[in-house]
């Protein structure tokens, strides 16, 4: 099974500052990677998929890189409906669609 | 507009099953697999497996098969996900997600990520 880990655990940032998340696959995952936002109480949103390409009417200040084992999820200036957990989760290896931990952004 | 409605919240005994539902509109439902996705009380996300609408075939994560069905009714655009043997463990937040399908070249390919989520059925397991 594909284990994913996510860094840091926590970001604490202001806002209109830049987000720089990790996400690092046990063995690679291609460029099969998604990644996702969710605020409390809610249904997680996705913003990026195939590592780069983001998802439908998501902001531009959002963008991912990476392949094979490493991931990057940029926020390039922070609003503040951007204080979330984030999640990365990889389809590499079907039939599993294993999730990241999750980092959480937290307004310092 | 698309949109993915979940049955309400269930409290259910050790032991029990519970049958979540999830109907979807503004879309061809037979045409985009499902996903159902759950989440432990301030845990992360953890994938259980994905239904194909249309021709109700399925693919259980390994951690559940044997204790999962997930089902369909094309009459009226449900899904639905049944857990059984239920434990204290189960207690969580159950999603469905639409699974997101690209064309490319006229070729179809599937399971690039979860598009349109429901807002989560949350079950309870306690004595």
């Amino acid at each position: 099974e594909i284990v994913l880990t996510q860094s840091p655990a926590t970001l604490s940032l202001s806002p209109g500052e830049r987000a720089t998340l990790s996400c690092r696959a046990s063995q690679s995952v291609s460029s099969y990677l998604a990644w996702y936002q969710q605020k409390p109480g809610q249904a997680p949103r996705l913003l990026i998929y195939d590592a780069s390409n983001r998802a439908t009417g998501i902001p531009a200040r959002f963008s991912g890189s990476g392949s094979g084992t490493d991931f990057t999820l940029t926020i390039s200036s922070l609003e503040p409906e951007d204080f979330a957990v984030y999640y990365c989760q990889q389809r590499s290896n079907w039939p599993s669609f294993t999730f990241g931990p999750g980092t959480k952004v937290d307004i310092k | 507009q698309v949109q993915l409605v979940q049955s309400g919240a269930e409290v259910k005994k050790p032991g029990a099953s519970v049958k979540v539902s999830c109907k979807a509109s503004g879309y061809t439902f037979t045409s985009y697999f499902m996903h159902w996705v759950r989440q432990a009380p301030g845990q992360g996300l953890e994938w259980m497996g994905i239904l194909n609408p249309s021709g109700g075939s399925t693919t259980y994560a390994q951690k559940f098969q044997g204790r999962v069905t997930m089902t369909r009714d094309t009459s009226t655009s449900t899904v639905y996900m049944e857990l059984s043997s239920l434990r204290s463990e189960d207690t969580a937040v159950y999603y469905c997600a639409r699974d997101l399908s690209i064309t490319v070249a006229g070729i179809r390919d599937y399971y690039y990520g979860m598009d349109v989520w429901g807002q989560g059925t949350t079950v309870t397991v306690s004595s």
